[in-house]
Order: C-alpha cells, then sequence, then structure tokens
C-alpha cells in the first residue's frame, strides 16, 4: 500500500522568500513521486517527478525536490517565492514498475504576500 | 497540452437525477482516469480505463459508472445524482514510461447537485 502525507495544509511566505512544503511517503516498494500544482479554477500541471534517477530533481518554474530514502520524505523548494506561486501543490506517489495508480497528498495551499 | 477536454464544465443539477460528465482526448492514449476533488482529500480516484470497455473501480467509485467504447471518450455516469457528489470532477490520461506512470488532467468540470 502506499500513502503520501503533506505536513501542512497551509504555508505563508513573503515575496522573496524561500519556499518549502513538506512531503512524507508510505511505499511498500519503490515509488515514483510527483509534485503537481494547481493554480484557481485551473487544472492540475505536472511540476517535477522522481523515477528512481537522480534523488535531487528540477521541475518547471524554479521548484526543485529531494528525494531522501532515509527519511521517506520528498520535500518541495525553491529559493524565492514569486507572487504567481501562490496555488495549491500536491504531492502524489505511485509505484515504478508499469501500469500503476497515483495515491494523492490532501495539498498544501501557497500564500505568497507582497 | 495532452489534448483533454471535458464537458460540461460547468452543470447545476437535482437530486435524483441522471448526470453524465464527457472526457475526450485526442492523442489516443491508452489509460484514462476519472477523479473528484474535494477539499481536505486532494484527488480520489473513482474509476480508471485501460482500453475500449476495460474499465475498473478506484477507492470511491459507489454511485459513478463509466464507459469507454472508444478510445478518445470516457464517460461518467451519476445514475441518480445526490448532494454528496457534488464537486470537481478531473479527467486524466497518462503517459507509461518504463519506470512511471505520469498523469496529465483537463480542466475539470464543476457539479453541483441541488
Amino acid at each position: 500500500a502506499q500513502s503520501v502525507t503533506q505536513l501542512d495544509s497551509h504555508v505563508s511566505v513573503s515575496e522573496g522568500t524561500p519556499v518549502l512544503l513538506r512531503c512524507n511517503y508510505s511505499s511498500s516498494y519503490s515509488p515514483s513521486l510527483f509534485w503537481y500544482v494547481q493554480h484557481p479554477n485551473k487544472g492540475l500541471q505536472l511540476l517535477l517527478k522522481y523515477t528512481s534517477a537522480a534523488t535531487l530533481v528540477k521541475g518547471i518554474n524554479g521548484f526543485e525536490a529531494e528525494f531522501k530514502k532515509s527519511e521517506t520524505s520528498f520535500h518541495l523548494t525553491k529559493p524565492s517565492a514569486h507572487m504567481s506561486d501562490a496555488a495549491e501543490y500536491f504531492c502524489v506517489v505511485s509505484g515504478n514498475t508499469g501500469f500503476q495508480k497515483l495515491v494523492f497528498g490532501t495539498g498544501t495551499r501557497l500564500l505568497v504576500s507582497p | 497540452d495532452a489534448g483533454i477536454t471535458q464537458s460540461p464544465r460547468h452543470k447545476v443539477t437535482e437530486t435524483g437525477t441522471p448526470v453524465t460528465l464527457r472526457c475526450h482526448q485526442t492523442e489516443n492514449h491508452r489509460y484514462m482516469y476519472w477523479y473528484r476533488q474535494d477539499p481536505g482529500h486532494g484527488l480520489r480516484l473513482i474509476h480508471y480505463s485501460y482500453g475500449v470497455k476495460d474499465t475498473d473501480k478506484g477507492e470511491v467509485s459507489d454511485g459513478y459508472s463509466v464507459s469507454r467504447s472508444k478510445t478518445e471518450d470516457f464517460l461518467l455516469t451519476l445514475e441518480s445524482a445526490t448532494s454528496s457528489q457534488t464537486s470537481v470532477y478531473f479527467c486524466a490520461i497518462s503517459v507509461l514510461a518504463p519506470t512511471y506512470n505520469e498523469q496529465f488532467f483537463g480542466p475539470g468540470t464543476r457539479l453541483t447537485v441541488l
């Protein structure tokens, strides 16, 4: 069985400061991990993915995430927040062989103030 | 853009009426999914399809049925809508690589059941 826990339902930052969105996962086998972003009243867009290659993954819009097996974590970071980063972010876990369903976290809403 | 459209985009209906939501894709992907999104729950899988006439249940399938008579169309039906089915519904397709299952999402359908 697989599950993912997003440790914060809301995160507030000021523009220009670092962003950290935390995600812990549970998986009985080697996982694939994803971060998706959803802007208000929009669909979901893939930010980045980990698929058992490099543990530090770079995504779009300056985001990156590091897979830490010992800590079962896949936290999302960005050095400097922009107002356009305000959105909801979902951490997602899946298996890494062939067809696997995705299991979504409950989401973290990122608020960015001027 | 994975060429996914959903119709209608918004619908208001009354309890007890049947409702069908349509997902259409233009790129011949084999796997298609229906999710619902509710506050505090992230996205939860309703049903998925792995080919024409091949479908299976997800974690929240009660009260929903699906059909896939053509590769490009995946229909979600609420046989008798209830207020608990008020939600935002997302369709997705997946692109399978050897080691992961990456999904792309449609724009969503907002359904209100009065």
